[in-house]
């Protein structure tokens, strides 16, 4: 399978309740991205986490990453309708490859 | 405000026509990336460049090619376009290779 695998494959939740998606990989890697995608559209990054960080935050947003069990999770807190969207994890592999990976994307729908 | 472009955002072609697909940014970015995205399939890397006149194959590259002739611009070419090449096709920069990654709205392109 992919590295930068997500899980799950998609969520539903109410306006106000917290979403938690997670991602895991099979290689060393030097960073994890988590981007966001609204239907039909480009993708939007959202936060950068080095292998050397275990948590971030940027606004409603909290990333962890646990290097041990290669995987990280995005939670999204306070829902907000406008929050639907596919969400993508993409690693930067420790293996001399040039570009980033992403997985397959969780596709969050938060009911209003 | 950054900004990634991309010729088309819908596009209708016949089997076995050459299609080119370009994308502009304005950030003056060393690096630039073409993705196709399939449901279930996330983003796969068919291209990406990272200079002028300079390109390295991704993930798929079979029935595609790629031209950079200055900075800014990325062409994606399907040589002879295929049913199997109908996708939601993505166009990226970044400064810095395999960090934050900037994308265009995308191209839907559909093969009768």
């Amino acid at each position: 399978s992919q590295q930068g695998e997500e899980d799950p494959q998609a969520l539903s939740i109410q306006e106000g309740e917290n979403a938690t998606m997670n991602c895991s990989y099979k290689t060393s890697i030097n960073n994890l991205q988590w981007y966001r995608q609204n239907s039909g559209r480009g993708l939007v990054h959202l936060i950068l986490i080095r292998s050397n960080e275990r948590e971030k935050h940027s606004g409603r947003l909290r990333v962890t990453l646990d290097t041990s069990k290669k995987s990280s999770s995005l939670l999204i807190t306070a829902s907000r309708a406008a929050d639907t969207a596919s969400y993508f994890c993409a690693t930067d592999l420790d293996t001399g490859r040039r570009a980033l990976t992403f997985g397959s994307g969780t596709r969050l729908q938060v009911q209003p | 405000d950054v900004k990634v472009t991309q010729s088309s955002r819908y596009l209708v072609k016949r089997t076995g026509e050459k299609v080119f697909l370009e994308c502009v940014q304005d950030m003056d970015h060393e690096n630039m990336f073409w993705y196709r995205q399939d449901p279930g399939l996330g983003l796969r890397l068919i291209y990406f460049s990272y200079d002028v006149k300079m390109k390295e194959k991704g993930d798929i590259p079979e029935g595609y090619s790629v031209s950079r002739e200055k900075k800014e611009r990325f062409s994606l070419i399907l040589e002879s376009a295929s049913t199997n090449q109908t996708s939601m096709y993505l166009c990226a920069s970044s400064s810095i290779v395999r960090e934050t990654q900037y994308f265009g709205p995308g191209t839907r392109l559909l093969v009768l």
